[in-house]
């Protein structure tokens, strides 16, 4: 079982819909949790950055944690095209000793 | 913000020679990464450094080596670069020694072994 799985995708959904982008994980040491965006021939952006539990809310964005089941989500509402990325979820233990990446899921928000 | 700046964005080399990636933060964090970055495999680390002079290798290091001599660069080196080694190469930094802060990445080189 790898580390940190997350749905490839693609996922395609049309303008103003709410988008759920999750990931799970098998490592109970893992405390922080982050969720980057990247674009097209860019490096990965930082958008949402939680410890432990519950949720986060930045904008039309919104970062949820639940430990218990080891899964993490990302909601975006109202969904723009420019909104398309890659989406890669992250997870670190208390001292960043083991730092994995998801491997990500692409999204197209279409007009 | 954190600006972390890689000296290439696409680079073109032939196979044998020696090929230098170059990063450079402007934040004056300890630690610092190189991943590349392939479809289907996402992000993998190479090597990384957790301060100047200091390195640790990470989940794929054979065929690189790496160069800290000032705490704002990190170098990624192709000793003798081969086609399996075209890919997108990320740089990134993090603030703290031992550290749960995110990390902040570049845009990134996309290198071709020819």
């Amino acid at each position: 079982q790898k580390e940190v799985e997350q749905d490839p995708g693609p996922l395609s959904v049309p303008e103003g819909a709410i988008v759920s982008l999750n990931c799970t994980y098998s490592n109970s040491a893992f405390q922080y949790f982050m969720w980057y965006r990247q674009y097209s021939r860019k490096g990965p952006e930082l958008l949402m950055y939680t410890y432990s539990s519950g949720n986060k809310e930045d904008g039309r964005f919104t970062a949820q944690v639940d430990k218990s089941s080891k899964y993490i989500s990302l909601f975006i509402r109202d969904s723009q095209p420019s909104d398309s990325a890659t989406y890669l979820c992250a997870m670190s233990d208390n001292y960043g000793q083991n730092f994995v990446f998801g491997p990500g899921t692409r999204l197209s928000v279409l007009p | 913000d954190v600006k972390v700046t890689q000296s290439s964005r696409y680079l073109v080399k032939r196979t044998g020679e020696k090929v230098f990636l170059e990063c450079v933060q402007d934040m004056d964090h300890e630690n610092m990464f190189w991943y590349r970055q392939d479809p289907g495999l996402g992000l993998r680390l190479i090597y990384f450094s957790y301060d100047v002079k200091m390195k640790e290798k990470g989940d794929i290091p054979e065929g690189y080596s790496v160069s800290r001599e000032k705490k704002e660069r990190f170098s990624l080196i192709l000793e003798s670069a081969s086609t399996n080694q075209t890919s997108m190469y990320l740089c990134a930094s993090r603030s703290g020694f031992s550290s749960n802060q995110p990390q902040h990445f570049g845009d990134g080189t996309r290198l071709s072994i020819l």
